[in-house]
């Protein structure tokens, strides 16, 4: 099976603008979940999505969203970036069921300039 | 609040000498732990769940209620362990896909 997929894997963007990443999750995975990673808050949890819906949801403001489409893949979206929005965005897939592990993608690195 | 708390960034060992990552957390609900770990250029992965109660690569680690801790243990250290570790815990109902993390630590396993 081909593992948890994200493009792109770097993207250079300025303060002000917005920004959509992309996820492909494991075949036959319908949970997709999206953390921030950086050096000072280390990996912090952003939502998660299942079978279309927004499941649960972090501490991050509005500007950070998501979706999920019908073949699961996942998007997520930061608008009017913050120089802070610098960081590695991982997402994570799992089977539905109870127990189920998480696997990772590579993660997007985003450097806000 | 619900919270992991992994107190060592950095543990530097020399091969063959055992290893204790620590990991506390604080949650009200009943727990569910994991270990993950990231090597050198690699993407993050699972090493063990508490449920398991398996060994893996020479690990393990034991839900302790009473202490709040998840302590990964090896009793003799490879230089391949050499990565980052992070604890973490699963909110809410078993399936869900909401994991709080701890700080990571990195552990160095000297020749």
């Amino acid at each position: 099976k081909a593992g948890v997929t994200q493009t792109p894997r770097y993207l250079i963007k300025t303060r002000g603008q917005q920004v959509t990443l992309s996820c492909s999750p494991i075949s036959g995975h319908r949970s997709v979940s999206w953390y921030q990673q950086t050096p000072g808050q280390g990996l912090q949890f952003l939502f998660e999505y299942f079978s279309e819906t927004q499941r649960n949801k972090g501490n991050f403001p509005g500007r950070f969203s998501g979706r999920q489409f019908s073949n699961s893949r996942s998007e997520m979206n930061v608008s009017t970036l913050e120089l802070g929005d610098s960081a590695l965005y991982l997402c994570a897939s799992q089977t539905s069921g109870s127990g189920n592990e998480q696997f990772f993608g590579p993660g997007t690195r985003l450097t806000v300039l | 609040a619900q919270r992991v708390t992994q107190p060592e960034k950095l543990l530097s060992v020399f091969k063959g000498a055992p290893v204790e990552l620590k990991c506390n957390y604080s949650y009200s609900g009943s727990p569910e732990l994991f270990w993950y770990v990231q090597y050198s250029r690699q993407r993050l992965q699972l090493l063990l769940r508490h449920i398991s109660r398996e060994s893996i690569k020479g690990f393990t680690a034991d839900l302790n209620k009473g202490e709040t801790s998840f302590h990964l243990k090896k009793p003799f250290a490879q230089e391949e362990d050499s990565a980052m570790y992070y604890c973490a815990l699963r909110l809410g109902s078993s399936n869900t896909g909401k994991l709080i993390f701890g700080q990571g630590t990195t552990l160095q396993v000297k020749p």
